[in-house]
């Protein structure tokens, strides 16, 4: 399968601990983009990555969340001291770049804080 | 602010007619246009885009127009089965420092009764 994936599907946490995300994009893909998503929302823009370059952060995205890609391949994003309010769906999604949109999604990370 | 718009929460068809979902948009710089589809427990998946150059693009049993001056597009799914019951996710591209991140509408549940 050469699919975006995801890993874990699902963490649940204690509010004030650190949760870490690994997203794996399609290997050819050179962009790579993290989302959340809440219930009865859509998928909302955290931030994009361009190889290893962080090239974008959304407002949305508070100085508790991190987000790397070291050598332009794997991304993770990190969030520190979680709150309930951190509970959503999170997505990766990759593209090709280079003037084409369509980005693929994996299958995403349910966080759940308690 | 909301920017891209689905005004239907849901929508109920009966097997092989015609699905119309809709979508409206408020901002003039958006340059391209994304359908997604997704069912439960997965990431969402590309069904179909527009260019903001075309008034429509047409891959098999779904079409997607777009109409520039009243900033609406809408899928059409012909003939609908019932497979294609989903959650479906207007998105569109805004091109602000080279990011092409999509902005999502909130979906809408489209059920197709056999």
């Amino acid at each position: 399968d050469t699919g975006v994936s995801q890993d874990p599907r699902h963490k649940i946490t204690k509010r004030g601990q650190n949760v870490t995300f690994r997203c794996d994009p399609i290997s050819e893909h050179n962009r790579l983009y993290w989302y959340r998503q809440t219930l009865g929302q859509g998928p909302e823009f955290l931030t994009y990555f361009q190889n290893e370059a962080q090239l974008e952060k959304s407002r949305l995205l508070s100085d508790r969340f991190s987000a790397e890609r070291p050598k332009g391949s794997f991304s993770t994003l990190e969030i520190q001291r979680t709150e309930q309010g951190d509970s959503a769906m999170y997505l990766c999604a990759s593209s090709w770049g280079g003037g084409v949109y369509e980005q693929y999604f994996g299958p995403g990370t349910r966080l759940t804080v308690t | 602010d909301q920017q891209v718009k689905q005004n239907s929460p849901s929508l109920s068809v009966q097997e092989g007619r015609i699905s119309i979902l809709n979508c409206d948009y408020t901002n003039s710089m958006f340059d391209y246009f994304l359908w997604y589809k997704k069912y439960p427990a997965e990431g969402p998946t590309f069904l179909i885009s527009i260019s903001s150059i075309k008034d429509k693009n047409e891959d098999g049993r779904f079409t997607v127009f777009l109409n520039k001056s009243a900033k609406h597009l809408s899928l059409h799914i012909v003939p609908s089965q019932p497979g294609d019951s989903a959650v479906y996710f207007c998105a569109a591209s805004y091109r602000q420092g080279g990011s092409e991140k999509l902005v999502f509408g909130k979906g809408t549940k489209l059920t197709v009764n056999p």
